[in-house]
């Protein structure tokens, strides 16, 4: 059984374009979050909520709106697709907004043609 | 300056070698610190955190020296299996579980 899953794992899409990346997570944990690894592999947080609610917001373009309807569940949509927001985006979770460890999925592998 | 440097490698060693890999940071308000490895095309999972005394779990042992803000990983007796990228995570004591990442260090164990 997989703990954090996000799907699609492989997305292709043209500039311009919008689109959306789901995640669940079956730990039960509170807190989730949406971190972005871009070509030189620097892995880096976008979002986090605790509990649906918006904990932490990185500088991020507001393209990006992350959606949370409940604990188990935050996804990411983005408008108007560019060229640099192609990435791997991954999803995690932890027990709860201190915990120390994160459960990664698997990644989503996002290219924008 | 990055808040989480490493060099990232990569370091070629034989099966059995001991390698190690440094880490600084350069917020002296971070108070927690980790190990995470990633295999190529994966993602991340924790190795270990690190303590401020030293911790050892097999033939992993991390260090953690916060004068000099530095950290480090030894792995002895290296395995084909260890080839991965090593990634040094800081945590800081506030503002939710704020966890900053360094760029990885690659790994590679030749037989």
């Amino acid at each position: 059984d997989t703990a954090v899953s996000q799907t699609p794992k492989y997305l292709v899409t043209q500039m311009g374009n919008d689109k959306s990346i789901k995640c669940e997570q079956n730990l039960g944990h509170d807190t989730m979050y949406w971190y972005k690894q871009d070509s030189k592999k620097f892995l880096k947080i976008m979002f986090s909520y605790n509990n649906k609610e918006l904990i932490i917001n990185e500088t991020v373009p507001n393209r990006f709106s992350p959606k949370s309807p409940d604990k188990a569940h935050l996804n990411l949509h983005i408008n108007s697709l560019e060229l640099g927001d192609s990435a791997v985006y991954f999803c995690a979770s932890s027990l709860r907004s201190s915990g120390n460890t994160i459960y990664f999925g698997e990644g989503s592998w996002l290219t924008v043609v | 300056r990055k808040e989480v440097e490493q060099d990232p490698g990569p370091f070629n060693v034989p099966e059995g070698a001991t390698v190690a890999f440094n880490c600084t940071y350069s917020n002296s308000a971070s108070q927690s610190f980790f190990w995470y490895r990633q295999d190529c095309r994966k993602e991340p999972k924790l190795l270990m955190s690190v303590y401020s005394s030293g911790n050892e779990d097999g033939r992993f042992t991390a260090q953690l020296n916060r004068a000099s803000q530095y950290i480090s990983l030894l792995i002895r007796d290296s395995k084909l299996s260890d080839s991965a990228t090593y990634l040094c995570v800081v945590k800081r004591g506030n503002a939710g579980n704020m966890l900053t990442f360094g760029g990885g260090t690659r790994l590679m164990v030749k037989p």
